[in-house]
C-alpha cells in the first residue's frame, strides 16, 4: 500500500494562474479530506468529501474547487491563485467507522 | 474564531522529563479529541484519542487527560526523548468527520 500519494510536492505558481492539487489513496476509504498548514494556524479543512460523488465544504473553501469521481482521488484545483493561498496542502483520508485520519506528506505552494 | 486554543506554542524539556500541552474547546459539541504528531517534511499523524465518557486514555508513555467540565484535553508524554521531539496538534469534531485543529506545539527534547 502507497497509502495517500500527493503530486507534486512543489509548486511556485504565478498569480491568477489555475492548477490542480492531486491526491490518490489505495487504502479504499470512503472519506478524504483537504486541509491547509500555516504557520501559527494549525491545519484548516477546506473540503471534504464521504464518498464519490459527495464533497462538502470546510472552514476555508473559498478559491478551492474539488470533485470525487473514484474512490481513489480527490483532486483540489485552485481557480486564479493568489498569495494568500501560499501554504502547505495536506490530502488526508479514512476509513467509515474508524477514527484516525492517514495524511500524505503535503505539497508546499508559493503564489508569487 | 479559534474553536481548539492550544499551548504552549514551543516547549523544551529534557530528556527523561514529562511533556505536557494543553487544550481548551468551545464547541460542546464536540465528542472526539485526537492527538496529531508532526514531524519536519511529513504529514500528520495519529497519536492517541480519546471520546469524552472517560477521563483518562493512555497509550505507552503518552496520555490523554480530559476534563469534560473544564472542556480542556492534555497531552502528557513521561519519560520524553529526542525521538519525541516534533510539532504536536490537538485536534476536536463532532464525530469523526470535521476535525478542527488546534495551532500546534514545537517540542524539543533535549539530549
Amino acid at each position: 500500500n502507497a497509502g495517500v500519494t500527493q503530486t507534486p510536492k512543489f509548486q511556485v505558481l504565478k498569480t491568477g494562474q489555475s492548477m490542480t492539487l492531486q491526491c490518490a489513496q489505495d487504502m479504499n476509504h470512503e472519506y478524504m479530506s483537504w486541509y491547509r498548514q500555516d504557520p501559527g494556524m494549525g491545519l484548516r479543512l477546506i473540503h471534504y468529501s464521504v464518498g464519490a460523488g459527495i464533497t462538502d465544504q470546510g472552514e476555508v473553501p473559498n478559491g478551492y474547487n474539488v470533485s470525487r469521481s473514484t474512490t481513489e482521488d480527490f483532486p483540489l484545483r485552485l481557480l486564479s491563485a493568489a498569495p494568500s493561498q501560499t501554504s502547505v496542502y495536506f490530502c488526508a483520508s479514512r476509513k467509515a467507522g474508524l477514527d484516525g485520519y492517514t495524511f500524505g506528506s503535503g505539497t508546499r505552494l508559493t503564489v508569487v | 474564531q479559534q474553536q481548539v486554543k492550544q499551548s504552549p506554542q514551543s516547549l523544551i524539556v529534557q530528556k527523561g522529563g514529562i511533556s505536557i500541552i494543553n487544550c481548551a474547546y468551545e464547541n460542546t459539541a464536540f465528542d472526539y479529541f485526537p492527538w496529531y504528531q508532526q514531524f519536519p517534511g511529513k504529514g500528520p499523524a495519529l497519536l492517541i484519542a480519546i471520546r469524552p465518557d472517560v477521563s483518562e486514555k493512555k497509550e505507552g508513555r503518552f496520555t490523554i487527560s480530559f476534563n469534560k467540565s473544564a472542556k480542556q484535553f492534555s497531552l502528557h508524554i513521561m519519560d520524553s526523548q529526542p525521538g519525541d521531539s516534533a510539532t504536536y496538534f490537538c485536534a476536536a469534531s463532532k464525530g469523526f468527520q470535521k476535525l478542527v485543529f488546534g495551532t500546534g506545539t514545537r517540542l524539543l527534547v533535549s539530549p
